[in-house]
């Protein structure tokens, strides 16, 4: 089924702590694995990809834990900051130009 | 560097009335083209992406068209609104896709309204 389901629909956490967006598929096809986020009155912007030969990618305070045998995938933002509260969306994608997207998480980080 | 602007910005429109919004995107050769519908607070939905001059791929079927006129130039359109046509509309372009290439860069979007 070409469905990304992604939670929580939103997520308050404290400055400085690790906020953790979990999302899951079924397509056994899907082999690219992006996230993108999403400012107030802005367009998506990709922050972070992996693909299944990797478990985890890190960029920074970004990281993606991917596990290919339950079908899911996260994304960890450590030590918060302010500045990191935004729509975050997951998206999983087969080699046909289409990304499917999950429902986003809106994200706040309280000072 | 490349840029990618969206036009108009913003549209009122009766239901039932035509539609035309464009996308061009500057400094880069032979891009990949897609067009997405965001609903307010919402999520993507891809509607069409276009590979080359003259083809456009269909993803979900909204009463809607697209066209890719020319290299640099993307057009979405319609006939006739329906109110669910309402929402956010982003153009957005990529080299590749998949891996490290296929990044998707979004235009500013167009928010249409549909009374």
């Amino acid at each position: 089924q070409q469905q990304v389901r992604q939670s929580p629909q939103s997520l308050t956490v404290w400055e400085g702590e690790t906020a953790i967006l979990n999302c899951s598929y079924e397509d056994s096809t899907f082999d690219y694995f992006p996230w993108y986020h999403q400012f107030p009155g802005e367009s998506p912007a990709l922050l972070i990809a992996i693909r299944p030969v990797s478990n985890k990618k890190e960029d920074g305070r970004f990281t993606i834990f991917f596990n290919k045998r339950e079908k899911k995938f996260s994304l960890h933002i450590a030590d918060s900051q302010p500045g990191d509260s935004a729509t975050y969306f997951c998206a999983a994608s087969a080699s046909n130009y289409q990304l499917i997207w999950g429902s986003g998480t809106k994200l706040i980080i309280k000072p | 560097a490349q840029t990618i602007h969206q036009w108009p910005v913003a549209e009122i429109k009766a239901v039932g009335s035509p539609l035309s919004l464009g996308c061009t995107i500057k400094g880069k050769s032979s891009p990949n083209l897609y067009w997405y519908w965001q609903a307010t607070g919402g999520t993507l939905q891809q509607l069409f992406y276009s590979i080359t001059v003259g083809q456009v791929e269909s993803v979900v079927q909204l009463n809607l068209s697209a066209s890719r006129p020319k290299d640099d130039q993307f057009i979405l359109s319609t006939e006739k609104l329906l109110l669910s046509h309402s929402g956010f509309y982003l153009c957005a372009w990529s080299l590749d896709w998949g891996g490290n290439t296929g990044q998707l860069y979004f235009g500013e979007g167009s928010k249409l309204t549909v009374l």
